[in-house]
């Protein structure tokens, strides 16, 4: 089984900080790597695709970099809209969902 | 609109049975490969099956033997019957639309609510 580590586990950050989220594969997983966004009560919302491409009708902020093991979502400048819960999925190989991170205000 | 709208989630008694549904709308779910993923709480997402070309399906090994994924197209809804229920099934049970082909692995493009398992005695 592909087992993925995100970090960190909680994120306190400021409205318009840059927040960087990793991700690692215990093997290599080429591209095979989402990015969601959840929200108590809401739908989870795909922000990033195969890496890097960015779903449609998500902001420009949100980016996703990385290939093989090590990945890293990236959002440039923190809206109010952003404090919520992000978990990455590999899908090279069945599916596997890292533990999440909650990025909190500060 | 194209939507998922789970339902079927309830309290429910340890080895009891249960059956989810997933109604969809504005697309098709026997076009598509279609997923449950599951969240306890407090704890993180857990893929549990896919459902895709030829209606051939796979199950993450903690619930396989035990779920069983299906789709009627007529309803165009997705279904997830559960049986010999245990506390460790408690969570939210999402249902989830991948928008690739190919390989039964892809991302996950549209997603439910969620309905709410609860097992216990």
């Amino acid at each position: 089984d592909i087992q993925m580590t995100q970090s960190p586990s909680t994120l306190s950050a400021s409205v318009g900080d840059r927040v960087t989220i990793t991700c690692r594969a215990s093997q290599t997983i080429n591209i095979w790597l989402a990015w969601y966004q959840l929200k108590p009560g809401k739908a989870p919302k795909l922000l990033i695709y195969e890496a890097s491409s960015l779903e449609s009708g998500v902001p420009s902020r949100f980016s996703g970099s990385g290939s093989g093991t090590d990945f890293t979502l990236t959002i440039s400048s923190l809206q109010p809209d952003d404090f919520a819960t992000y978990y990455c999925q590999q899908y090279h190989d069945y599916s596997t969902f890292g533990q999440g991170t909650k990025v909190e205000i500060k | 609109e194209v939507q998922l709208v789970e339902s079927g989630g309830s309290l429910i008694q340890p080895g009891g049975s249960l059956r989810l549904s997933c109604a969809a709308s504005g697309f098709s779910v026997s076009s598509n490969y279609m997923n449950w993923v599951r969240q306890a709480p407090g704890k993180g997402l857990e893929w549990v099956s896919v459902i895709y070309s030829g209606d051939d399906t796979y199950y993450a090994d903690s619930v396989k033997g035990r779920f069983t994924i299906s789709r009627d197209s007529s309803r165009n809804t997705l279904y997830l019957q559960m049986s010999s229920l245990r506390a460790d099934d408690t969570a939210v049970y999402y249902c989830a639309r991948d928008p690739t082909y190919g390989d039964p692995w892809g991302h996950f493009d549209l997603w439910g609510r969620g309905t709410l398992v609860t097992v216990s005695s």
